[in-house]
């Protein structure tokens, strides 16, 4: 079946240091990738996506590309800042049939000043 | 402004009442969904609705209820509320099942 892994929080790192937020995923064909980003007490919001291999998401500074070869959608930024503190998801949407979102489970971002 | 709409935000009942959550999205979207997020669990599909009147089950339906008679409007029913369904609820809408989904502000259940 379809899924995503990523990487296990928490994170914790400091201003201005270079993230990177593992995501692998499971599915055939060609998914449609996403990251979403859930800032304290507030719903989801989309932050990028790809659709097809080698495309690259980027928004707000962060990017990540789309790797079917290694089947993975990691997201990073060069120089995180206190407000990029938040929840970070990684989704899926199958192919074929797709019903619904597949998520992975989140990893929480914190980053000291 | 292109929005989903929750409400209450918050809610603390008691076992056994009767609630409705409501949720209204203003995109003109097909596809909406509820999920519940739970600490170490992630996110999880309740119910999903394709369109109006087309409504069907995702991974934790066992409890609630839903219907679909307007598109924008897809509210979340607890016939009878139990402590295990204490839980932060999000009602997400998109234009099509695969493609991205908008999410709304959420809604903290807390049932004693």
């Amino acid at each position: 079946g379809n899924s995503v892994t990523q990487m296990e929080g928490p994170v914790t790192l400091s201003e201005e240091a270079f993230l990177t937020i593992n995501c692998t995923y499971t599915a055939t064909g060609y998914p449609s990738l996403f990251w979403y980003v859930q800032y304290p007490g507030e719903g989801l919001q989309l932050l990028l996506k790809a659709t097809k291999a080698d495309d690259k998401g980027s928004n707000k500074g962060f990017e990540a590309t789309y790797r079917k070869e290694t089947t993975s959608f990691h997201l990073e930024k060069g120089s995180v800042q206190v407000s990029d503190s938040a929840v970070y998801f990684c989704a899926l949407a199958p192919s074929q049939g797709a019903q619904k979102l597949v998520f992975g489970q989140g990893t929480r971002l914190t980053i000291n000043p | 402004e292109a929005q989903v709409t929750q409400n209450p935000r918050y809610l603390i009942t008691v076992t056994g009442k009767k609630l409705t959550v409501t949720c209204s999205q203003n995109m003109n979207h097909e596809y909406m969904s509820w999920y519940r997020q739970d600490p170490g669990l992630g996110l999880r599909q309740i119910y999903y609705s394709m369109n109006v009147e087309v409504t069907d089950k995702g991974d934790v339906p066992e409890g609630y209820k839903v219907s679909r008679k307007e598109k924008r409007n897809f509210p979340l029913i607890l016939e009878s509320p139990s402590p295990n369904q204490t839980s932060l609820y999000f009602c997400a809408s998109s234009f099509s099942a695969g493609w991205e989904q908008y999410f709304g502000p959420g809604t903290r259940l807390t049932v004693t």
